[in-house]
């Protein structure tokens, strides 16, 4: 079984700028997670997705942060304009979404240098 | 507010040692936990699993965690730690009350002398 895909792995840009990351979860995974984790901090949810719909996204700067998942599969995290403390590493989870099988399977992640 | 506390930032033992590492948890639901490792560039590594049942439970590369409600606690142990163990390990909790969303401890770096 092929696992959450992530690209691209590495992505540097200057403060202002925008940048796109893509995920795609888990072939069945009705269930997609975005989450930030910045260096030495545990990963913070950023917007939950089930199917094409936002489920949570309380966490989500929206000022700056977009995120959608259009066909219920795979899925975008824009920011923009980036600010400098948005370097972080990006990561994509997905999950089955039904009861007794709330684990999340993780993507490499997308690790973001904002200069 | 939901949230977890893992007390050590670094955690250094010998190959071939014990492993405890520590995790507590403040929820205002009946919680599921997890414990994910992650080796530097990689993303989360799911090592085992708490939904409900017994309360010790076994994971993969032999680790094993043991859910105590009395304590809010769910801390992780390994019997004889292997040089391939070093990396960081994140315990998360999350509730269906919540939207099954995971809350994360900020991590606990384990380094393995040999």
């Amino acid at each position: 079984e092929a696992g959450v895909a992530q690209s691209p792995r590495y992505k540097i840009i200057e403060k202002r700028q925008s940048v796109a990351f893509w995920c795609n979860p888990i072939s069945g995974h009705a269930t997609l997670y975005w989450y930030q984790q910045i260096l030495g901090q545990g990963p913070k949810l950023l917007i939950q997705f089930q199917n094409n719909g936002v489920v949570d996204d309380s966490q989500l700067p929206k000022d700056r942060f977009s995120a959608e998942r259009l066909k219920g599969v795979d899925s975008t995290l824009k920011i923009q304009p980036a600010k400098l403390e948005d370097s972080a590493v990006y990561l994509c989870a997905s999950s089955l979404g039904i009861a007794g099988s709330y684990e999340q399977y993780f993507g490499p992640g997308t690790r973001l240098t904002v200069t | 507010a939901q949230s977890v506390t893992q007390p050590d930032i670094h955690i250094t033992v010998s190959e071939g040692a014990s492993l405890e590492l520590r995790c507590n948890y403040s929820y205002g639901a009946t919680p599921y936990l997890f414990w994910y490792v992650q080796s530097p560039g990689q993303g989360l590594q799911l090592l085992l699993k708490y939904f409900s049942g017994d309360t010790l439970v076994q994971g993969i590369k032999g680790f094993e965690a043991e859910f105590k409600r009395s304590q809010s606690s769910f801390n992780l142990r390994k019997p004889s730690v292997h040089w391939s163990d070093a990396a960081e390990y994140f315990c998360a909790v999350g509730a269906q009350e919540y939207g099954n969303k995971l809350v994360f401890g900020a991590g606990t770096i384990l380094r393995v002398k040999s």
